[in-house]
């Protein structure tokens, strides 16, 4: 199985300031036959389902605010909240779907400071 | 507009058998792809993915949980279910159907509320 690794467990952030999530894969998501990380990203608020983010590590799901970015490649990968909002407050999950069984990371919880 | 509903038993016992169903709407389970899928989460593991069923019928099972897993489709009720034996208290959980973009494997863009099922006696 791939393990995924989020770092840190949780953080706190002031308004309008940037948050960085942090996301290690135990082998690499990269597909070269296809040349993308096969890596998402989901934010969870309280008493909800996850909502999907991102794709492909940083193609960005249609509705969702430009102040969230995804990046990185291979193992490593990123999380960029800039200009935190308020209703930014939740639970951020990383999910690989290169290989079977498909695994999320322990999850992220940024709060206000 | 595509929508996922759990339902079934909040309770079951140890070492039975838990059930439940996803119903969807806005869209048809009987569609090309591997679609379907169930999710679980504690705040112990956090989200694990159980498995994802096919129009045709093909599963793809985690591995951890496959010698206890059915997962099965009823297109006269545009349904999809979960079946899952020989439950203990670690099976304790919030379980979420979803829906896979595009095949399998892949992301899950859709996601139903979830139903939180407890196993207890």
């Amino acid at each position: 199985d791939i393990v995924m690794t989020q770092s840190p467990d949780s953080l706190a952030v002031s308004l309008g300031e940037r948050a960085t999530i942090n996301c290690k894969s135990s082998q690499s998501v990269f597909y070269s036959s296809t040349n993308k990380h096969y890596l998402a990203w989901y934010q969870q608020k309280p008493g909800q389902p996850p909502i999907l983010l991102i794709s492909w590590a940083s193609a960005r799901e249609s509705g969702v605010p430009d102040r969230f970015s995804g990046s990185g490649s291979g193992t490593d990968f990123t999380l960029t909240i800039t200009r935190l909002q308020a209703e930014d407050v939740a639970v951020y999950y990383c999910q690989q779907y290169l290989t079977t069984p498909i695994t999320f990371g322990g999850g992220t919880r940024v709060e206000i400071k | 507009q595509l929508q996922l509903q759990e339902s079934g038993p909040g309770l079951v016992k140890p070492s039975e058998t838990l059930s439940l169903t996803c119903t969807v709407s806005g869209a048809s389970v009987i569609s090309n792809l591997c679609y379907w899928a169930w999710i679980r989460q504690t705040p112990e593991r956090g989200l694990e993915w159980i498995g994802n069923i096919c129009s045709s019928g093909t599963t793809y099972y985690n591995p951890s949980l496959k010698s206890r897993l059915t997962i099965s489709i009823d297109s006269s009720k545009n349904q999809f279910s979960l079946k899952l034996s020989s439950v203990t208290a670690a099976d304790t959980a919030i379980y979420y159907c979803a829906k896979t973009f595009s095949g399998f494997p892949n992301w899950f863009p859709s996601w139903g509320r979830g139903t939180l099922v407890t196993v207890s006696s």
